[in-house]
Formats: C-alpha cells, structure tokens, sequence
C-alpha cells in the first residue's frame, strides 16, 4: 500500500522569502515521485518529479525537491518565493508494480504575501 | 504531453439523476484516469480507463454508480449516477503518456448537486 503524507495544510509566507513544502511517503513497493501544482481555479499541471538518478530535481518556476530515500521523503524548495506561486500543492506517488497507481497528498496551500 | 478538453466544465444537476462528463485527449492515449476532488480536498482516484478492456475501479467506487466508457484511444465518459449532494465535486480525468509516469489533467468538471 502506499501512502503520502503532506505536513503543512496550510503555508503563509512573505514574497521573495524561501519556502519549503514537506512531503513524506511510504510504500510496499518502488515508486516515483512527484508534485504537482494547482493554480486557482485552473487544472494540475506537473512541477517536477524524481523517477532515479540524482537525487534533487529541478522543475519549473524555481522549484526544486530532493528525494531522502532513508527518511522517505521529497520535499519541495523554491529559495524566492512570489506572489503568483500562491496555489494549490500536491506531492504524489506513482507505482507501476501491480498496476499503474498515483496516490495524491492532502495538498498544502502556499499563500504568498506582499 | 497531452492536451485534454473537458465536457461540460460545470453543471447544476438534481438529486436522482444523471450526468456524463466528457473528456477528450488531443493524442492517442493507453491510460486515461478519473479523479475526484471534493471540496478543499485532495484527489481521488475513482478508476482506470485502459482502452479495450474493463474500467478498473478503486475501493469505495462501484460500476453501478460510476459506469465508464473509453470507446477510442483518445476518448472517455464518466458517467455519475442517481446524484446526491454528497456527488458534489470536481470530476477531474487525467492521462499517462510516453511512458514518463507523470500525469496530464483536464480542467475539470464542476458538478453541484440539489
């Protein structure tokens, strides 16, 4: 079974300050990882995602998110946040061992302050 | 990547009826997805669409309630049945391509049942 854990439903920062977004996971199986964003009132669109290979990824918008495959998780970073990052967050584990599945995170809401 | 349309983008339905959403892929796709997102929530996976072969539903989801067509590689229908306000959501399909294991989401269907 899988599972993901985002810790912070709820994250309110100043712009251009740097934000981290935890996510952790746990899994019967491998997995790949991912996170996802949610702008209002606009469908999920893919941020970045670890399938193997070094560890921290880039994504798009200054995002970045390194995999701890000993702490089982894959936090998220954006080290100057601004106001148009405000949205939706989502981490998400993909398995394709017995099917292919993606189970989603609660989200965590990134509310950029000016 | 895939660019998905959805159909309608929202609608206002009465208990005890029906309503099918349309979602449309602007590729040939293997795996079509259909979510659920209730309010302030995270999404659910309800079940997996393969073109020819059977929907394959998640727990808690049931044919009966939720019947699936994937008539082509680049279409499939949700169809919610017998509405309840509890069917109030957002109805989300998604599709897995190239073999990347990352998702591309329609907008949206927006139901309110009442």
């Amino acid at each position: 079974a899988q599972s993901v854990t985002q810790l912070d439903s709820q994250v309110p920062v100043f712009e251009e300050a740097p934000v981290e977004l935890r996510c952790n996971y746990s899994s019967s199986v491998s997995v790949y990882l991912f996170w996802y964003v949610q702008y209002p009132n606009q469908g999920l669109q893919l941020l970045l995602k670890y399938l193997s290979g070094s560890t921290l990824v880039k994504g798009i918008n200054g995002f970045e998110a390194e995999f701890n495959k000993s702490q089982t998780s894959f936090h998220l970073r954006k080290p100057s946040v601004h106001i148009s990052d405000t949205a939706e967050y989502f981490c998400a584990v993909t398995r394709n061992t017995g099917g292919f599945k993606t189970i989603f995170g609660a989200g965590t809401r990134l509310f950029v302050k000016a | 990547s895939a660019v998905i349309s959805q159909k309608p983008s929202r609608d206002i339905c009465q208990r005890g009826t029906s309503l099918t959403i349309q979602c449309q892929v602007d590729s040939q796709v293997t795996m079509m997805f259909w979510y659920r997102q209730q309010p302030g929530q995270s999404l659910t996976l309800i079940a997996t669409a393969n073109q020819g072969s059977e929907a394959t539903y998640e727990s808690g989801f049931v044919i009966d309630k939720f019947p699936i067509s994937r008539p082509n590689l680049t279409f499939s229908t949700l169809t919610v049945s017998n509405l309840s306000p509890e069917d109030s959501s957002i109805y989300l399909c998604s599709v897995e391509t190239g073999g990347n294991y990352e998702q591309y989401f329609g907008p949206g269907t927006r139901l309110t049942v009442t």
